[in-house]
């Protein structure tokens, strides 16, 4: 079985000032790691992956995630937010080899200008 | 990035009428495609598996009988919400599967806002 914990549901962060969003998980096998972004009425904007390699990931927006094997994380960062970044964020796990992808709860990030 | 759609955005139906949503790969070929389902405020859950060619496998709780999917080309996945219900008002979003010797990844549609009167 695989899962993943997003603990927080509302994350706000004032502009220009560092975020963090995260996120835990739990799988038999290697993870391949996932964050998407979902604004209101929309589907989901694929943000960064880890699949192997670095632990550092850099993705879209200039956001960025960092694996940890031993914590089971990989918390969703970026240096300064903008009121943009304002949506609801998904951390998604699935197992190499295997397709069924699980999604955590969300986190709605809020931006305060 | 590979691109796929669904049709429509938005439906408002009346109870008792069926709906079918359209899902597309519009670049690439899927053999595997995924149904979810939405509430306000709440993550996506997997409702079905549409494996091109053969049966949809249908996540535990999900009545297969109501949610009718089809996937009847390596494109094209379409989900029918029969005799629909207030209480299947949602937002379905479904994803294909890209997966080739150098690309193995999963993009979404834009999904599909059911209203049922």
């Amino acid at each position: 079985a695989q899962s993943v914990a997003q603990p927080e549901d509302q994350v706000n962060v004032a502009e220009g000032n560092p975020l963090t969003v995260k996120c835990t998980y739990s799988v038999s096998g290697n993870p391949y790691l996932f964050w998407y972004v979902q604004y209101p009425n929309r589907g989901l904007q694929f943000l960064l992956k880890y699949i192997t390699g670095d632990n550092l990931v850099k993705g879209s927006y200039g956001f960025e995630a960092e694996f940890n094997k031993s914590q089971t994380s990989f918390h969703l960062k970026k240096p300064s937010a903008l009121v943009s970044d304002s949506a609801l964020y998904f951390c998604a796990v699935r197992v190499g080899g295997y397709q069924k992808v699980t999604f955590g709860t969300g986190t709605k990030l809020q931006v305060i200008p | 990035g590979a691109v796929v759609s669904q049709h429509p955005s938005r439906v408002i139906c009346k109870s008792g009428t069926s709906v079918k949503i359209e899902c597309r790969s519009l670049d690439f070929q899927a053999t595997t495609m995924f149904w979810y389902r939405q509430f306000p405020k709440q993550s996506l859950m997997l409702m079905a598996t549409s494996n091109e060619g053969s049966k949809a496998t249908y996540e535990q709780g999900v009545e297969k009988d109501k949610f009718l999917i089809n996937h009847a080309s390596l494109t094209l996945s379409t989900l029918t919400v029969t005799s629909a219900h207030p209480e299947d008002s949602s937002f379905y979003i479904c994803s294909a599967y890209n997966e080739g010797p150098l690309v193995d990844e999963q993009f979404f549609g834009p999904g599909t806002r059911l209203t049922v009167l």
